[in-house]
């Protein structure tokens, strides 16, 4: 049980395109679905944090307008990367909670390149 | 300073050696602590969760020390299996309950 899709699970664009990334829990419903983002040999660092129905919560430094966050049902969060440059290329990560904070169920990570 | 510091690594160890990953927080406010790992281009998994009074879990033994904000990691008997990045997280419940990542250390068991 507590499966996360991630959907694609690799995505290359061109520069100033937008890219929809799908979080989807299988098998439960989640209330609060997390969005990371991951450079190489870096730390995960969350970016926001969306519950059902409200707008997402962004960490500091993270451009709210350039990524869209909808939450519209209990087991569908996406994330839409608007304008695309190379510096977004990275590996982008869904999690979602069932109401506990500490159990949080990844999913299997989008790797995107900005070309 | 980050919020959660891990041993640079890498560690290169060789099967059946015994490893430890150390691991300090800088936020008293943490709660919850946590050892995830990581393999190359995939998503995390939670390895354990790390208890006051220490615990254990096969060859897998967490340690917390609230007051020195520390937690550790020993892995006894590596296998080759147990080569990946091993996370050290932390849960802020202060600010909505959010994990906070370290950095990651690599292990490379050998043959």
């Amino acid at each position: 049980g507590a499966v996360v899709s991630q959907h694609p699970s690799r995505v290359i664009c061109k520069s100033g395109t937008s890219v929809k990334i799908e979080c989807r829990s299988l098998d439960f419903q989640a209330t609060t679905m997390f969005w990371y983002r991951q450079f190489p040999k870096k730390s995960l660092m969350l970016m926001a944090t969306s519950n059902e129905g409200s707008k997402a919560t962004y960490e500091q430094g993270v451009e709210k307008d350039k990524f869209l966050i909808n939450h519209a049902s209990l087991t569908l969060s996406t994330l839409t990367v608007t304008s695309a440059h190379p510096e977004d290329s990275s590996f982008y990560i869904c999690s979602a909670s069932m109401g506990s904070p500490d159990t949080q169920y990844f999913g299997p990570g989008t790797r995107l390149t900005v070309l | 300073r980050k919020e959660v510091e891990q041993d640079p690594g890498p560690f290169n160890v060789p099967e059946g050696a015994t490893v430890a990953f150390n691991c300090t927080y800088s936020n008293s406010a943490s709660q919850s602590f946590f050892w995830y790992r990581q393999d190359c281009r995939k998503e995390p998994k939670l390895l354990m969760s790390v208890y006051s009074s220490g615990n254990e879990d096969g060859r897998f033994t967490a340690q917390l020390n609230r007051a020195s904000q520390y937690i550790s990691l020993l892995i006894r008997d590596s296998k080759l299996s147990d080569s990946a990045t091993y996370l050290c997280v932390v849960n802020r419940y202060n600010q909505g309950g959010k994990l906070i990542f370290g950095q990651g250390t690599e292990l490379s068991v050998k043959p």
